[in-house]
């Protein structure tokens, strides 16, 4: 079946890079998604990865993407205090198609 | 941009009792919302998908009778938890749809809803 895993915490200090992983099970996801979710505040999109793709940037963020092992990372660079959130991957079948999701990774940022 | 408003963001209910969530979209139409329920320490799981003017299509294993959605309009989706449990204790978040692919789903803040 069609599964999204996580790690529930992470915590880094100021200023380091941030490492979020998730792995998921279904072959046939074609769009893998990330989330970000503020104290408060509805998920946000931060970025989204086509399955033929490797890798893609986007400032301060770099997803990778390593379909052989079916694991997705998601990079910040520089972290920020206000990077403090609970980040969601997801992933779907077609662009329009349902989203399964992980069940977040709480990051906190240490000043 | 666009706005999901999400109300209550809490609610604390007594068993047996019923229990209406809004989901709102401020600045846009919305013919599809989505509602999700997380258990803690669990995935985001998709409920239902509400559309507008007519019935809503549930997901494997979702009660149709437990969990009323209504669509009534482009702007309003509710979610009723009926005869809530507590075993119905979770945090339930919908989405609204401005567009047809996943990159403009806007998501609302939430609703932590505990019976005791």
């Amino acid at each position: 079946g069609e599964d999204v895993e996580q790690s529930l915490f992470l915590s880094v200090r100021e200023g380091d890079s941030s490492v979020i992983n998730c792995t998921y099970t279904d072959s046939s996801s074609t769009y893998l998604y990330w989330y970000k979710q503020e104290p408060g505040a509805g998920l946000q999109l931060l970025t989204y990865i086509f399955s033929n793709m490797d890798m893609k940037q986007d400032q301060r963020l770099t997803v990778l993407l390593n379909k052989k092992d079916k694991h997705l990372s998601l990079r910040i660079a520089d972290t920020q205090t206000g990077d403090s959130a609970i980040y969601f991957c997801a992933e779907s079948m077609d662009s329009s198609y349902k989203l399964i999701f992980g069940s977040g990774t709480r990051l906190l940022v240490r000043p | 941009g666009a706005v999901v408003s999400q109300h209550p963001s809490r609610v604390i209910c007594k068993s047996g009792t019923s229990v209406k969530i809004e989901c709102r979209s401020l600045d846009f139409q919305a013919t599809t919302m989505f509602w999700y329920r997380q258990f803690p320490k669990q995935s985001l799981m998709l409920m239902a998908t509400s559309n507008e003017g007519s019935k809503a299509t549930y997901e494997q294993g979702v009660e149709k009778d437990k969990f009323l959605i209504n669509h009534a309009s482009l702007t309003l989706s509710t979610l009723t938890v009926t005869s809530a449990h507590p075993e119905d204790s979770s945090f339930y978040i919908c989405s609204a749809s401005k567009g047809a692919t996943n990159e403009k789903l806007f998501f609302g803040s939430g609703t932590q809803l505990s019976v005791l």
